[in-house]
């Protein structure tokens, strides 16, 4: 299986602050790489696939990039609705799998 | 407007089974691959099963030959089926859905609320 490793963990951010979560593929994914937002007791919410694609009805403050096996989510201002937990995906191989998730708290 | 709606979880004893069911709403599931995935408690969210809208089927190693998806077109419905159930199991169940795209696949762009599996004695 593709093993997807995200970090940090956590991060501790202001309202205002760039945030930068990076994600990385144990193999080659060709950019089928997703991102989510999670709040509790929700469902997952789409906000990138293809690497870099936004996802329709987005928020701009959130681009995504690739170089290689190394992806990279940015929060080009964070505000208040931002805090959540983010997850990345891959979708190049069956088992598709995830990140462990990067929790983005309140500083 | 898009919906999808699970319905089937619960509280069953290890070796159990139990059927899950997706209904979908506001499109043809039947031209969209439909996914089901799981997270447990703390635990980071895992892809369980696919069916695609061509009838190819896939399952983690985790569930391969205890789970089965399966699709009613008539009903616009989705199913897994899991039996031999494990307190490994134990998880909120989500049905999403995959876009055919011209370049690929959009993964999971909408999803259900999730239903909840517990298995225990």
């Amino acid at each position: 299986d593709i093993q997807m490793t995200q970090s940090p963990s956590t991060l501790s951010a202001s309202v205002g602050d760039r945030v930068t979560i990076t994600c990385r593929a144990s193999q080659s994914i060709n950019r089928w790489l997703a991102w989510y937002q999670q709040k509790p007791g929700k469902a997952p919410k789409l906000l990138i696939h293809k690497a870099s694609s936004l996802q329709s009805g987005v928020s701009r403050s959130f681009s995504g990039s690739a170089s290689g096996t190394e992806f990279t989510l940015t929060i080009t201002s964070l505000q208040p609705d931002d805090f959540a937990t983010y997850y990345c995906q891959q979708y190049d191989t069956y088992p598709w799998t995830f990140g462990q998730g990067t929790k983005v708290e309140i500083k | 407007e898009v919906q999808l709606v699970e319905s089937g979880g619960g509280l069953i004893q290890p070796g159990g089974s139990l059927r899950l069911s997706c209904a979908a709403s506001g499109f043809l599931a039947r031209g969209y691959h439909m996914t089901w995935l799981r997270q447990a408690p703390g635990k980071r969210l895992e892809w369980v099963s696919a069916t695609h809208s061509g009838g190819t089927t896939y399952y983690a190693e985790s569930v391969k030959g205890r789970f089965t998806i399966s699709r009613d077109n008539s009903k616009n419905t989705v199913y897994l089926q899991m039996n031999s159930l494990r307190a490994e199991d134990t998880a909120i169940y989500s049905c999403a859905r995959v876009v055919p795209d011209d370049s690929g696949w959009i993964p999971f762009d909408y999803w259900g609320q999730g239903v909840l599996v517990t298995v225990s004695s």
